[in-house]
């Protein structure tokens, strides 16, 4: 089984809510990321989380808040988006001691 | 620094072969990975190359010479439903970071 999940698929939110975005996965993988990714360009770096901690923060806006309940489960928290933070945001993950990276389906974000 | 570089667009006919070139320049290196992405889709992993040498897997190929920086995917056999945008993508040693090549659009006619 290769496969990482997220929920929701499709997401529309205004700029005073606060919503989160739901990544799983149970490869058994130590390591989970957050991707964001616009239109016609690769994935962008936010977040890297190793055996549950916060290894790597891309200097993203405090209004994306990552968390790793436990090895299985990941976490975007969102607040106080801008319209420029519309976007496909993908959760991916790997074996700790490297090997093949596997992306979610995404979840498509709609900032209003 | 940081650089990796693939062709921005590819046209080749159906059942043709078609090479996309890859080269890096990365301050550590612990991987090579292509991935396809369709268009609204997320990518698709297609192959993971860490040894210099060939890697096939039916109508793709992965090809890696870490002494020259460089990469190629073959696809072989094109069909339509292979237009897509291909993704090279270097794990930089030591950081646990994925870092992308802007992707290849390639696009395959009849």
């Amino acid at each position: 089984d290769t496969e990482v999940t997220q929920t929701p698929k499709h997401l529309v939110m205004g700029m005073t809510n606060k919503k989160s975005l739901k990544c799983e996965q149970h490869m058994g993988h130590r390591a989970m990321y957050w991707y964001k990714q616009k239109a016609k360009k690769p994935p962008e770096l936010m977040f890297v989380y190793s055996y549950e901690k916060l290894s790597i923060n891309e200097s993203v806006p405090s209004r994306f808040s990552p968390e790793c309940p436990n090895s299985s489960l990941l976490n975007l928290h969102l607040h106080a988006l801008q319209p420029e933070d519309s976007a496909l945001y993908l959760c991916a993950s790997r074996s700790g001691t490297g090997g093949e990276q596997y992306f979610g389906p995404g979840t498509r974000l709609t900032v209003t | 620094g940081q650089n990796i570089d693939q062709p921005t667009e590819m046209t080749a006919t159906e059942g043709a072969i078609v090479q996309i070139n890859c080269t890096y320049q990365t301050s550590g290196f612990n991987g090579l990975f292509w991935y396809q992405q369709h268009a609204g889709e997320a990518p698709t992993f297609l192959s993971y190359n860490v040894l210099d040498g060939l890697e096939e897997k039916g109508r793709f190929s992965s090809f890696l010479s870490r002494s020259k920086g460089y990469s190629y995917l073959l696809l072989k056999e094109l069909q339509m439903k292979d237009s897509a945008s291909y993704l090279c993508a270097v794990f930089s040693g030591g950081y646990n970071k994925l870092i992308f090549g802007a992707g290849t659009r390639l696009a395959v006619h009849p």
